[in-house]
């Protein structure tokens, strides 16, 4: 069966600092994708990233990075030099490549403070 | 190039009624998928459709349906309401045919049940 799990349900951090929030994921499949979303209080979620699961190379995109790991089953997600903006609940999902069609299955999120 | 719409934004219902919510995908997409969100479940998947069939449903009663029209605008509807359906529902769109597409998310449907 599928899960994703993040296990930091809340983390603060200084402005200014980098932080990284943990996704592990576990699924049968062999072709799976990947993703990050964001949910700032407006309560929109904000599509960051997706990754399949033949490609493991690692993402920079501005202040966003992601590492991907199919060893660890990881699919981690480091912010560098955050930002108060950056203050969001930050989702994890899955989504199986043979059977699961286009539903998503999230992790239960992880709460990002960051004090200016 | 407008966004996943969602309407109404909030809804207020008592116990055992019905609601329909509305979600006007973003242009040219033609896949539209629900979800359930609350604290206690987090995001959980309701069902998605693709050229006006479901294509996909999650484990949520028979109380939960939906539909999509020729213009992918999609409608969902939870019929004899319970206080446990008090959540946030997104809508996401995705391009068509594809599966596995990034999905944009609406604002929400805040439906609170007295």
């Amino acid at each position: 069966a599928q899960k994703v799990t993040q296990a930091q349900t809340e983390i603060s951090v200084v402005e200014k600092e980098d932080v990284t929030l943990d996704c592990v994921y576990e699924t049968r499949d062999t072709t799976y994708y990947l993703f990050w979303y964001k949910q700032p209080p407006s309560g929109e979620l904000v599509f960051l990233i997706r990754r399949n699961s033949f490609d493991e190379q690692n993402e920079i995109s501005g202040r966003y990075s992601w590492n991907f790991q199919k060893s660890t089953s990881s699919f981690n997600f480091t912010i560098t030099a955050s930002q108060v903006v950056d203050s969001a609940v930050y989702f994890c999902a899955l989504s199986e490549g043979q059977t699961g069609a286009n539903n998503l299955f999230f992790g239960t999120g992880t709460r990002l403070t960051v004090i200016p | 190039k407008a966004g996943v719409t969602q309407t109404p934004r909030y809804l207020i219902k008592t116990r055992g009624q019905q609601v329909t919510l509305s979600c006007s995908p973003i242009s040219g997409h033609r896949s539209v998928s629900w979800y359930q969100q609350t604290p206690g479940q987090g995001l959980q998947f309701l069902f998605e459709y693709f050229s006006e069939t479901q294509r996909n449903k999650g484990n949520f009663p028979g109380r939960f349906s939906g539909r999509q029209f020729s213009n992918s605008r999609s409608e969902m509807n939870v019929s004899t309401l319970e206080l446990g359906d008090s959540a946030l529902y997104l809508c996401a769109s995705s391009l068509e045919g594809r599966y596995n597409q990034p999905q944009h998310f609406g604002d929400g449907t805040r439906l609170s049940i007295l």
